[in-house]
């Protein structure tokens, strides 16, 4: 069954940081592979999505992240992050029939 | 273009309770999830309806089911709630599912069990 796991349920940077949320996973196929982010009282909005070709892959507000393969990783990145990026961050997998998510990490920035 | 609409926004209700939440998707969209977000427990699949048809199912209850409509909108309903039932309730939709396909989320429905 495929599934993610997501390190970290709190991550706490400072403004202008880097941030980087660990998104690992497990398939037994070629992933598909999901970044939201669901900001407080509200519904999940995508940040980026790997399905083939290019490993590293940007997404909305600055973030990227990079498909490796031979570590089952996903992680999320964004070299300085800004207030409004306090946020909980999900990440998932996709299956024929559904959308698998991990745990999420909720983001926490300092000024 | 409009985004996924889910109503009511905010919804209370008493235990033993039915509830109903009602979801459009994107226009052209056949498939339609729907997702519990309780404290806590995260992101749950509850529910997957394609072309009016149920296509899958989380590890719900059945007192927990719902319907596809000709137009493709949906429909959950929760019947006799329990407490635990109190969450944020999530709809999406996406084309016909083939993997890979981004699926688009609601705002969401906030059910409370009193």
């Amino acid at each position: 069954a495929q599934s993610v796991t997501q390190l970290g349920s709190h991550v706490s940077v400072s403004e202008g940081a880097l941030v980087l949320l660990r998104c690992n996973y497990s398939s037994s196929v070629p992933p598909y592979l999901f970044w939201y982010v669901q900001y407080p009282n509200q519904g999940l909005q995508l940040l980026l999505k790997y399905t083939t070709g290019a490993t590293l892959v940007k997404g909305i507000n600055g973030f990227e992240a990079e498909f490796k393969k031979s570590e089952t990783s996903f992680h999320l990145t964004k070299p300085s992050a800004h207030m409004s990026d306090a946020a909980e961050y999900f990440c998932a997998v996709s299956t024929f029939q559904k959308l698998v998510f991990g745990t999420g990490t909720r983001l926490l920035v300092s000024p | 273009e409009a985004g996924v609409t889910q109503s009511p926004t905010h919804l209370i209700k008493t235990r033993g309770q039915q509830a109903t939440l009602r979801c459009s998707p994107i226009s052209g969209h056949t498939s339609v999830y729907w997702y519990q977000q309780a404290l806590g427990l995260g992101l749950q699949f509850l529910l997957w309806y394609d072309e009016g048809e149920e296509r899958n199912r989380g590890n719900f209850p059945p007192r927990f089911s719902g319907r596809q409509f000709p137009n493709y909108s949906s429909e959950l309903n929760v019947n006799a709630l329990e407490l635990e039932d109190s969450a944020l309730y999530l709809c999406a939709s996406s084309p016909r599912r083939v993997s890979g396909n981004t699926i688009y989320f609601g705002e969401g429905s906030w059910l409370t069990v009193v």
